[in-house]
């Protein structure tokens, strides 16, 4: 089983609808992230979160909201779902805590590919 | 936009060597990423480096230079499986990762 997961894996809808985004991890990590991935524009931190009581925005969170119900689920909701949020989205988890020697490299789930009509 | 820079597209010969270019600018600066993403599949960890020098490891070495704001991949015997992009990210003094576009490598037989 993979160590950060994703679901749903693709998923269609219209314009207005919610949208919700799960991600679950079994590695342990208190850092978890969300980025959106459009063609020729790379990755995109939307949220990112160092522990349950700790969401931050990131460089494109307008029209996005999150959840972190525990140390393993960090949830991205779109509230009102608008064809230019169509992209493929990741979740990731990072072992970097402070005062530690770890890189900070990024553990990605399977992503997550949504089309808004 | 993000102050780091690498090519759109890269093309190259199975068995031959490439080497892939990243230049960034930043005020802080805690290590400089590569990863490598196949179509469709998320990315993959290939190299860390925050130290200047060569990071050997297999057939995939990385290169980098604080003082340039400049890194390479360097990929030797490639395969044909080796077709995917290469994401480039350098991690600020935030700790927080700012990624290139991606070069999408071609390999031609």
């Amino acid at each position: 089983d993979a160590d950060v997961t994703q679901t749903p894996r693709n998923r269609i809808t219209k314009t207005g609808k919610r949208i919700m985004l799960e991600c679950s991890q079994t590695k342990g990590h208190d850092r978890m992230y969300w980025y959106r991935q459009d063609p020729g524009l790379g990755l995109r931190l939307i949220y990112y979160s160092f522990d349950v009581k700790d969401i931050n925005k990131g460089e494109i969170s307008d029209g996005y909201s999150v959840s972190r119900q525990a140390q393993a689920k960090f949830s991205l909701s779109l509230e009102s779902a608008i064809p230019n949020q169509t992209a493929l989205y990741f979740c990731a988890t990072s072992d970097l805590s402070s005062g530690d020697t770890n890189t900070g490299e990024l553990f990605f789930g399977e992503g997550s590919r949504l089309t808004v009509l | 936009g993000q102050n780091i820079d690498q090519p759109t597209e890269m093309t190259a010969t199975e068995g031959a060597i490439v080497q892939i270019n990243c230049t960034y600018q930043t005020s802080g600066f805690n290590g400089l990423f590569w990863y490598q993403q196949h179509a469709g599949e998320a990315p993959t960890f290939l190299s860390y480096n925050v130290l200047d020098g060569l990071e050997e490891k297999g057939r995939f070495s990385s290169f980098l230079s604080r003082s340039k704001g400049y890194s390479y991949l360097l990929l030797k015997e490639l395969q044909m499986k080796d077709s995917a992009s290469y994401l480039c990210a350098y991690m600020d003094s935030n700790y927080q990762l700012i990624w290139g576009a991606g070069t999408k490598l071609i390999i031609k037989p």
